[in-house]
């Protein structure tokens, strides 16, 4: 199936610094989502993107939809210890009759340190 | 409060044991999932539903089998297990009309000897 490379494999941070991550797929997606996963739960939607060049914000948290349609990156701003766990990108192609295939990164493993 | 319920949380089973994983949704949504999520592999879609009746593999389906004869419920079934399906398992709901990904329940951590 498709392939959706996610990176980096996990990041070290100090509190308050930015935390940039990025994801990039081998095909064309139309819908990018960005999850996060705390220990112990089932993954939470953060962000969701729906075109090419589209910049969202949540928060603290901005992603955006690549232009290439390939790609996507989440950036976290001022990290806080409350940002710990696991950031998965995910995506979907848009075929009507698939729309509920949803591929997802092998995900970054974020850890802040006061 | 809407919600994805599946269980049971954890479960350890013998190798070839037939086990049933149960899911229920309370959000009227159309589309269910199954995923499993192993270190460093992510999360693998198993199979999905559109709706009653109709399932579709994912990325992962050997193994494992679904059905669909209830909208809220989606339950796994594992006819013969094998210590290579030893994993965190989630199932997830979505919805056509409300747009955006999967809402996902907490989890199920099976272990197979």
């Amino acid at each position: 199936g498709q392939q959706l490379n996610q990176s980096p494999q996990s990041m070290f941070i100090q509190e308050g610094e930015d935390v940039s991550m990025n994801c990039t797929s081998s095909s064309i997606f139309n819908t990018w989502l960005w999850y996060k996963q705390e220990p112990g739960e089932g993954p939470v939607l953060l962000i969701a993107l729906y075109k090419a060049g589209e910049l969202t914000s949540n928060g603290r948290l901005t992603a955006q939809f690549g232009i290439t349609r390939k790609d996507s990156f989440l950036n976290i701003s001022a990290s806080i210890p409350s940002d710990v766990g696991i950031y998965f990108c995910a995506g979907r192609s848009g075929a009507t009759d698939s729309w509920g295939k949803l591929q997802f990164g092998a995900g970054t493993q974020v850890v802040v340190t006061p | 409060e809407a919600q994805v319920t599946q269980n049971p949380r954890y479960l350890i089973t013998v190798t070839g044991k037939k086990l049933t994983v149960t899911c229920s949704q309370n959000m009227n949504h159309e589309y269910m999932s199954w995923y499993r999520q192993d270190p460093g592999l992510g999360l693998r879609q198993i199979y999905y539903s559109m709706n009653v009746e109709v399932t579709d593999k994912g990325d992962v389906p050997e193994g494992y089998k679904v059905s669909r004869k209830e909208k809220r419920n989606f339950p796994l079934i594992l006819e013969s297990p094998s210590p290579n399906q030893t994993s965190l398992y989630f199932c997830a709901s979505s919805s056509w009309v409300v747009g955006g990904g999967y809402t996902f329940g907490s989890g199920t951590r099976l272990t197979v000897v």
